[in-house]
């Protein structure tokens, strides 16, 4: 079953507020990753973290390892209607091969 | 588009019945991935390959069995299906299969059960 505890489940926000989610496991992860998923279709990779305490940036989407290696946060800034979906956390372990564990997900509508 | 290709997009089938489901990785990719999405689950890993070798394995039910051929294509059977079968099915590549490869997820096929 699941392992990453994701929250919250849900936000529903203004076109232009930042956002916040995050991601907590009881056990480490050398890798945390960062996925949407829109209606209809596969998730898509936002960002990925291979070190802990590392904070990455893609565009006004920010990331952070969490020095425990046992939580990541994902924050969107400004968010426009196109943010709409559904944002999972992942967690990949070196010994386990590529296998990706999910979180819940949290599903994000704006309202423009 | 990831360039990774599922067929179908959607299957309707009965319980007891047994289905196949299709994916071509991206060009150049090695591995393989299978999740499953349901409702009450959520994203599930099933199994991965590398090169047609079996690297990892998640929940798969013994009623599940996979496979990827020398020309990298994966096939997922589900045998004696069963209502709670039904759910998306993910495929995803990878170029080596390693924990920090990038996974590029295909568009699933939708899977019910009658």
């Amino acid at each position: 079953g699941q392992q990453l505890n994701q929250s919250p489940q849900s936000m529903f926000i203004q076109e232009g507020e930042d956002v916040s989610m995050n991601c907590t496991s009881s056990s480490i992860f050398n890798t945390w990753l960062w996925y949407k998923q829109d209606p209809g279709e596969g998730p898509v990779l936002l960002i990925a973290l291979y070190k802990a305490g590392e904070l990455t940036s893609n565009g006004r989407l920010t990331a952070q390892f969490g020095i425990t290696r046992k939580d990541s946060f994902l924050n969107i800034s400004a968010s426009i209607p196109s943010d709409v979906g559904i944002y999972f956390c992942a967690g990949q372990r070196y010994n386990q091969g590529g296998k990706l564990i999910f979180g819940q997900g949290t599903e994000l509508s704006v309202k423009p | 588009d990831s360039g990774v290709t599922q067929t179908p997009k959607h299957l309707i089938t009965a319980t007891g019945q047994r289905v196949t489901l299709r994916c071509s990785p991206r060009s150049g990719d090695l591995s393989v991935y299978w999740y499953q999405q349901s409702l009450d689950q959520g994203l599930q890993f099933l199994i991965q390959y590398y090169n047609g070798e079996e690297r990892a394995k998640g929940n798969i039910l013994e009623r599940f069995s996979a496979q990827q051929f020398p020309d990298l294509h994966s096939e997922l059977n589900l045998s004696s299906l069963e209502l709670g079968d039904s759910a998306l099915y993910f495929c995803a590549s990878s170029l080596s299969g390693g924990a920090t490869d990038t996974q590029y997820f295909g568009p699933g096929t939708r899977l019910t059960v009658l």
